[in-house]
């Protein structure tokens, strides 16, 4: 099984302001990689796949990249509706990592 | 547009059963793949269970293997997860969701909770 890492478990940021959130496979994933945004009591929301291709009707504030092992969401001006919790997932045996809450500062 | 329900969820003892569905609008379940995934509470997402497009290929997670069966009616357009034997740990927030071109998850339900307690 594929372990998925995510880092950090929670990231505090101010509106307006960068955030950068971590993915890591125990082996490579190729470009099998997807990004998700989970509100509480909410579906799931597509951000990225392919690792770096943003889903229909996300905002171009969101960018994913990298391959293989390595994996960045960035988020590069934070709004309020924004904070979330965010998972990444292999989809080579679908694993998912344990999350980055990103709370307000 | 696409949409995913699930329904089925409750409150049950262990070593009883449950069928969750998942009524899908918007698109055919006979021309995608779908999964069922669960999050325990406090705790991450896990996999559960897939079935292909065609229903040729069933995969599922050895934490629920020979206790879950994952099936579809393509005329009702509806997908299913049977959990029997039911444990204490099967507790979480079932969602379902269908598996876009490529391989991701492009759309989720918003979840359906099953607790196993007695």
């Amino acid at each position: 099984e594929i372990v998925m890492t995510q880092s950090p478990a929670t990231l505090s940021v101010s509106p307006g302001e960068r955030a950068t959130l971590s993915c890591r496979a125990s082996q490579s994933v190729s470009n099998n990689l997807a990004w998700f945004q989970h509100k509480p009591g909410q579906a799931p929301r597509l951000l990225v796949y392919g690792a770096s291709i943003r889903a229909s009707g996300i905002p171009a504030r969101f960018s994913g990249s990298g391959s293989g092992t390595e994996f960045t969401l960035t988020i590069s001006s934070l709004q309020s509706e924004d904070f979330a919790v965010y998972y990444c997932q292999q989809y080579n045996d679908w694993t998912f990592g344990q999350g980055t809450k990103v709370e307000a500062k | 547009q696409v949409q995913l329900v699930e329904s089925g969820g409750g409150v049950v003892q262990p070593g009883r059963s449950l069928r969750l569905s998942c009524q899908a609008s918007g698109f055919q379940l006979s021309t995608f793949g779908m999964h069922w995934v669960r999050q325990a509470p406090g705790k991450g997402v896990e996999w559960v269970a897939t079935i292909w497009f065609d229903g040729t290929n069933i995969y599922y997670a050895d934490s629920v293997k020979g206790r879950f069966t994952i099936s579809k009616d393509n005329s009702k357009n509806t997908l299913y997860l049977q959990m029997n034997s039911l444990r204490a740990e099967d507790s979480a927030v079932y969602f379902c969701a269908r598996e876009g071109y490529g391989g991701p998850f492009d759309f989720w339900g918003q979840g359906t909770q099953v607790t196993v307690s007695s």
